[in-house]
């Protein structure tokens, strides 16, 4: 089955700097890359998704990358605000054959003003 | 898109005891999913619950103590059975079908056992 192992665990940053979350999968059939962002007490949200179709999408401060060849793909934040601290969770599924998504472990970014 | 009301959104058990958990979709979706999050921890697929017909679970999850019913397209219920203090963790539905973009989460159960 799809494994999605994700790095760092934790990420500290100044506001106004870049973050980068990375992760990498194992199943090449994957075709759907969501990232969640997560607050204290409450249940994830997604902020930004990538099909396998696709090399790059933005919103706003917020951009992903898949390399399929590789098998990762990334999430980028720019010009990071306080509020963005939370836990990021990327995940990896087939969606188009319905299955359900396999989620890394999280990272947990804390952003300083 | 599709909005899922899951119940109870919290509890407090004894241990021994069991709770059962609905997740009510508001139109039919083809696939329904229970995930575990541990305190501190990421999302664990528990199992797919399949309409009429037995719920496929992932390994480390098994049916006798995490039943698990979908008696139609909008609706399921998994049951955490003779609960203990590890059980203790948020459980989430997820829905997918081809009229949702991407997985739709509900907003979960927080169990505490005690």
């Amino acid at each position: 089955g799809e494994n999605v192992e994700q790095h760092p665990s934790t990420l500290s940053v100044q506001e106004g700097d870049s973050a980068v979350i990375k992760c990498t999968y194992s199943d090449s059939a994957s075709n759907y890359f969501p990232w969640y962002k997560q607050e204290l007490g409450k249940g994830p949200q997604l902020i930004i998704d990538i099909r396998s179709n696709v090399g790059e999408k933005k919103d706003q401060r917020i951009a992903v990358t898949l390399n399929k060849t590789a098998k990762h793909f990334s999430l980028h934040i720019t010009e990071t605000q306080p509020e963005d601290s939370a836990v990021y969770f990327c995940a990896a599924s087939m969606i188009q054959a319905g299955t359900a998504l396999i989620f890394g472990k999280g990272t947990t970014l804390s952003v300083s003003s | 898109s599709a909005v899922i009301s899951q119940k109870p959104s919290r509890d407090i058990c004894q241990r021994g005891t069991s709770l059962t958990i609905q997740c009510q979709v508001d139109s039919q979706v083809t696939m329904m999913f229970w995930y575990r999050q541990q305190p501190g921890q990421s999302l664990t697929l528990i199992a797919t619950a399949n309409q009429g017909s037995e719920a496929t679970y992932e390994s480390g999850f098994v049916i006798d103590k995490f039943p698990i019913s979908r008696p139609n397209l909008t609706f399921s219920t998994l049951t955490v059975s003779n609960m203990s203090p590890e059980d203790s963790s948020i459980y989430l539905c997820s829905v997918t079908g081809s009229h949702i973009y991407g997985y739709t989460f509900g907003s979960g159960t927080r169990l505490t056992v005690v």
